[in-house]
């Protein structure tokens, strides 16, 4: 298995523009996790699917962000403007039922975003 | 409401040294728990979990983790270090069979391993 896959590995922007994250989740988990990583505030949550539908999106920052999965084998991160402070590295993880309810996460090696 | 709390920021080992790193947790409910290790520039990996089964965790590249109740700690360890343990160890909390599938991660422990 081929793991969580994301892209890009990098993406380096200027303020305003727009920014799509993309994920692919292990074949055959039902749950999509959006993390996001910075110095400042470690790991948080930003929104998780079940079988494509969105569950919780409280962590999701501000109407800036949008997330979506529209089929089990992909998912999207959209910021629209971005701004600096929107740096960070997010990332993708996916797990089936069993796991997410207990904790076992896969994660893809994330995407490093840095908005100048 | 759940959370843990790592106490050390940063732990340096020499090779072939044991390697502690504490983690309390604070949950009003039952918690499983666990570790992640985070090496450069990549994502997330589990090392191991506490579901309530045994309370002695083995995980893998011989680590292991113990869950005590009583002192509300999952301390992770290992007998001897090697040069490729040198990464970010995260301890997470989350309630034990819940429907709501968000993790506490701690803040995070870097370890670095002198030759």
């Amino acid at each position: 298995d081929a793991g969580v896959i994301q892209s890009p590995r990098h993406e380096v922007t200027e303020m305003g523009q727009e920014v799509t994250l993309r994920c692919k989740p292990i074949s055959g988990h039902d749950y999509l996790f959006w993390y996001r990583q910075t110095m400042m505030r470690g790991l948080e949550l930003l929104i998780y699917f079940n079988n494509n539908v969105p569950i919780d999106d409280s962590g999701m920052p501000e109407d800036r962000f949008s997330a979506k999965m529209p089929n089990a084998s992909f998912s999207t991160l959209k910021i629209q403007p971005s701004e600096p402070r929107d740096s960070a590295v997010y990332f993708c993880a996916s797990s089936s039922g069993a796991g997410a309810n207990t904790g076992e996460l896969f994660f893809g090696e994330g995407s490093r975003l840095t908005v100048l | 409401a759940q959370s843990v709390t790592q106490l050390d920021s940063h732990v340096s080992v020499s090779e072939g040294t044991p390697v502690l790193l504490r983690c309390n947790y604070s949950s009003s409910y039952s918690p499983s728990l666990f570790w992640y290790v985070q090496h450069p520039n990549k994502g997330l990996q589990l090392l191991l979990k506490y579901t309530s089964a045994a309370t002695l965790v083995k995980g893998i590249n011989g680590f292991e983790a113990e869950f005590k109740k009583s002192e509300t700690s999952f301390h992770l360890t290992k007998p001897s270090a090697h040069m490729s343990d040198a990464a970010e160890y995260f301890c997470v909390v989350t309630r034990r069979r819940s429907n709501d599938y968000k993790l506490s991660f701690g803040a995070g422990t870097t370890v670095t391993v002198r030759a």
